[in-house]
């Protein structure tokens, strides 16, 4: 199995702040890289494929990059709304597997 | 928009099996593959599997000797059969869907708590 680790596992920011998610695969997955926000007691909300492609509706604050095994997740502005677990995914192939997850949390 | 609602038993013994239901609305069943997804309070998300709309199925090798996947076209639901329960699979369960072979989930039921304990 693929395996993807996040980094850091939680992070305090402020409303405003710029923040970083990493998330790293254990072999290339190309661009096969997704991205998924879950606020409490909630289902996780799908963000953005293939590395940078906005889900509709997804806010221009988020950002994604990278290829091969490296990959990170930008919001460009922390707005009170994205104090959230982000979790990364690969698709490039099965099993599926998720990062641990990015607990952001207000500072 | 697809909409997607988990059901089913939220209690259970260990050595049961495990039975959830999926019924989807608002998609096509043939432009999707229809997975389950599990959680461990406090903890990741890991896939189970999925089916697709011609009844092929792709599970995780870690739950593949315990785990079926069916599909009922005619109710729009599709199902989890989880085998031989112990407590290391008590976890939300959420049903997916994937715009077709695309591999990432971008419709999610609510989920369901399932609790395995005697």
């Amino acid at each position: 199995d693929i395996q993807m680790t996040q980094s850091p596992s939680s992070l305090s920011a402020s409303v405003g702040d710029r923040v970083t998610i990493t998330c790293r695969a254990s072999q290339s997955i190309n661009n096969y890289l997704n991205w998924y926000q879950q606020k409490p007691g909630k289902a996780p909300k799908f963000l953005m494929f293939a590395v940078s492609n906005l889900e509709s509706g997804v806010p221009s604050r988020f950002s994604g990059s990278g290829s091969g095994t490296d990959f990170t997740l930008t919001i460009s502005s922390l707005q009170p709304e994205d104090f959230a677990t982000y979790y990364c995914q690969q698709n490039y192939i099965t099993p599926y597997t998720f990062g641990q997850g990015t607990k952001l949390d207000i500072k | 928009q697809v909409q997607l609602q988990e059901s089913g038993p939220g209690l259970l013994k260990p050595s049961e099996t495990l039975s959830l239901t999926c019924t989807f609305s608002g998609g096509s069943i043939s432009h999707y593959y229809w997975s389950w997804i599990r959680q461990p309070p406090g903890k990741g998300l890991e896939w189970i599997g999925f089916i697709q709309n011609t009844g092929k199925n792709d599970y995780n090798p870690s739950l593949k000797s315990r785990v079926t996947i069916s599909l009922d076209t005619s109710k729009n639901q599709f199902s989890l059969s989880l085998t031989s329960l112990s407590a290391a699979d008590t976890a939300a369960y959420y049903c997916a869907a994937s715009g077709y072979n695309s591999g990432w989930f971008d419709h999610w039921g609510q989920g369901t708590l399932v609790i395995v304990s005697s």
